[in-house]
């Protein structure tokens, strides 16, 4: 059984600060990883994928993977209170079918 | 990016009745469209794989004859939830893949989504 475990917080982190969300996955074959984000009501949009090892930067947001650990995880830089949402990990277990982690809830202090 | 768009956003009935909703891609090409199901406070959960002019692959669980989909055309996939029951409510998004061959979930959009609730 795949499965992808998140914290389901909440998260609090002050405006400004650097909010540092993770997820572990049990599938050592996954090779690519989703981060998206959801506010309350809406669907998911995404944020970001890695497949490498290492850090991939874009924007405030940095992802970040570690293979050998089974962890990939989402740095927001200058979180702002427009950041509040629900984050959700992702992993493919077949071509675009995607196994979700049950979501990390931020919440950006002003 | 592309844009997948859901109708009706929400849908309230009443226990018994059955509810379409659809999910369509505007602008582009999906052979593949994907219907999710999302509780309160609870992650997605994938409750099958619409396939245009073929039958609907569904996940563990998942009853195929109360939840049918028709995915008829490359741009509309159709969820009907069949004698819903309050059990039923909650919030059902759909998806729909660009290209084939690609890495998955990044070439994946989603629709706004469609809260039914039944009394």
């Amino acid at each position: 059984q795949k499965e992808v475990e998140q914290n389901s917080g909440p998260l609090s982190v002050p405006e400004g600060a650097i909010a540092s969300l993770n997820c572990t996955y049990s599938d050592r074959g996954s090779q690519s990883f989703f981060w998206y984000r959801q506010y309350s009501g809406k669907s998911p949009e995404l944020i970001m994928f890695i497949y490498s090892n290492g850090d991939k930067e874009d924007g405030r947001f940095t992802a970040q993977l570690n293979k050998a650990s089974q962890y990939v995880s989402l740095l927001i830089r200058d979180s702002q209170p427009s950041d509040s949402a629900t984050y959700l990990c992702a992993v493919p277990y077949s071509s675009y079918k995607l196994i979700f982690g049950s979501g990390t809830r931020l919440l950006v202090r002003p | 990016g592309a844009v997948v768009s859901q109708h009706p956003s929400w849908v309230i009935c009443k226990s018994g009745t059955s509810v379409k909703i659809e999910c369509r891609s505007l602008d582009f090409q999906a052979t593949t469209m994907f219907w999710y199901r999302q509780f309160p406070k609870q992650s997605l959960m994938l409750m099958a794989t619409s396939n245009e002019g073929s039958k609907a692959t569904y996940e563990q669980g998942v009853e195929k004859d109360k939840f049918l989909i028709n995915h008829a055309s490359l741009t509309l996939s159709t969820l009907t939830v069949t004698s819903a029951h309050p059990e039923d409510s909650s919030f059902y998004i759909c998806s729909a893949s660009q290209t084939s061959g690609g890495q998955g979930g990044g070439e994946l959009f989603f629709g706004e989504g469609s809260r039914l609730t039944v009394l």
